[in-house]
Parts: C-alpha cells; sequence; structure tokens
C-alpha cells in the first residue's frame, strides 16, 4: 500500500495562487472520486478541506479548490494569507483491499 | 454539537500494549464507522484501520495485522483501538476520525493521543 505522491514543500505570497499536486494509481485516485484533502497545523488535528474531489465542506473558505486529472488530484489555495500556513495531505479511497491511502504531506510556506 | 474526545497521552516500554480511546457525541454512534490514523514524528499520516459501529466489522493494514485490535461499545458510545508489542517506530499521535459527510471523508477527527514507546 503505497503513499500517493505530494511535493513535500510549496510556497507563495499572500495574495498570490499556489496548487498542491497528489498523484496516486489507476487503483486508487484514477478510479475513484473518493479524494479528499485535509489542513493540519503542527500539535492540532487535522481539518477537513475538501471531499469527494471538488465538494467543500460548510464553514471552510472557497479560496480552496479541489480537481482531478486521470491519476492525479489537486488542491488550490487562491488568494493565500499567513494562517493558511500549514501540512497539507491529500487522501483517496483505494478499493476494498487497501481502502484508504494518505499522501505524504506536503508543507505551505506563507513567505 | 459532533465530537470525538480521546484519552490522554501514554508513554509504554516496547514490547507493551496501549489501549487508547475514542468517546462519540453529537450524533447516532452506530450509523457510522469510526477510523483510525496516526502520525508519527516527521512522516504523513497513515490510515490504520476502520471499524463498524453498527456491526464491529473491521478492516486493518497489512502492517498491522496481528498487533492492533479495534472494538466499540455502543453502550457508551466509545471506540476503542489497542496496539500491542509496541516499537520504537508505533510512536506517534493517534488519532479517531469519523465520516458523517462521505464515505471515506473524514470530517469529525479526535484531539489526538500521543503515544511515546522508549525504553
Amino acid at each position: 500500500q503505497s503513499a500517493l505522491t505530494q511535493p513535500a514543500s510549496v510556497s507563495g505570497s499572500p495574495g498570490q495562487s499556489i496548487t498542491i499536486s497528489c498523484t496516486g494509481t489507476s487503483s486508487d485516485v484514477g478510479s475513484y472520486d473518493l479524494v479528499s484533502w485535509y489542513q493540519q497545523h503542527p500539535g492540532k488535528a487535522p481539518k477537513f478541506m475538501i471531499y469527494e474531489v471538488s465538494k467543500r465542506p460548510s464553514g471552510v473558505s472557497n479560496r480552496f479548490s479541489g480537481s482531478k486529472s486521470g491519476n492525479t488530484a489537486s488542491l488550490t489555495i487562491s488568494g493565500l494569507q499567513a494562517e493558511d500556513e500549514a501540512d497539507y495531505y491529500c487522501c483517496s479511497y483505494a478499493g476494498s483491499s487497501s481502502f484508504v491511502v494518505f499522501g505524504g504531506g506536503t508543507k505551505l510556506t506563507v513567505l | 454539537q459532533v465530537q470525538l474526545v480521546q484519552s490522554g497521552a501514554e508513554v509504554k516500554k516496547p514490547g507493551a500494549s496501549v489501549k487508547v480511546s475514542c468517546k462519540a457525541s453529537g450524533y447516532t454512534f452506530t450509523n457510522y464507522g469510526i477510523n483510525w490514523v496516526r502520525l508519527a514524528p516527521g512522516q504523513g499520516l497513515e490510515w490504520m484501520g476502520w471499524i463498524s459501529a453498527y456491526n464491529g466489522d473491521t478492516n486493518y493494514i497489512q502492517k498491522l495485522h496481528g498487533r492492533v485490535t479495534m472494538t466499540t461499545d455502543t453502550s457508551t458510545t466509545t471506540a476503542y483501538m489497542e496496539l500491542r508489542s509496541l516499537r520504537s517506530d508505533d510512536t506517534a499521535v493517534y488519532y479517531c476520525t469519523t465520516t458523517v459527510t462521505s464515505h471515506w471523508a473524514f470530517d469529525i477527527w479526535g484531539q489526538g493521543t500521543m503515544v511515546t514507546v522508549s525504553s
């Protein structure tokens, strides 16, 4: 059960947009529209940001958006703010043998 | 409100066992499963497995088979995760989480339980 592949780090200036990629396989990301994204600040529990590839839970800013193409999912954050600085993890359902796989995480730095 | 509240931090010696609890409130406990996810120092999130709070069915990741047991007590709406034969690389923050909004989308999280394995 291999982790989904994310860049280790990304950075951007306040007001800019950034995109975090999440590459899986045809057994997980490519097969199911069950990709979710989580934000985690140091010492805190993960926060649910995106589900089913592109749906936003209530209370999550519309600056956060998700998409998918083939085996790669993406999280885009527009209008970067200082409080967006955190670790971000993607996650995908991977079928009834592996069930769930997470990405390795991406550290977002707001310059 | 919907919440999961976990037990406190634990320090264990290699070879020992640990049992972490996760008390659910604010929703119908038996309608949703409880998943366990851990975050080891310098690592990413790792899904450990899932238990149905409805009938107790479980699924664990292969690497933990034989060392982990997940249970629930519907009378107290509490889930438990026991990990045996602890090793230093089991040192991590352990989270319980559930999926009220959508299948396999972890919307509610416990606050986390730090488990340190050290001699």
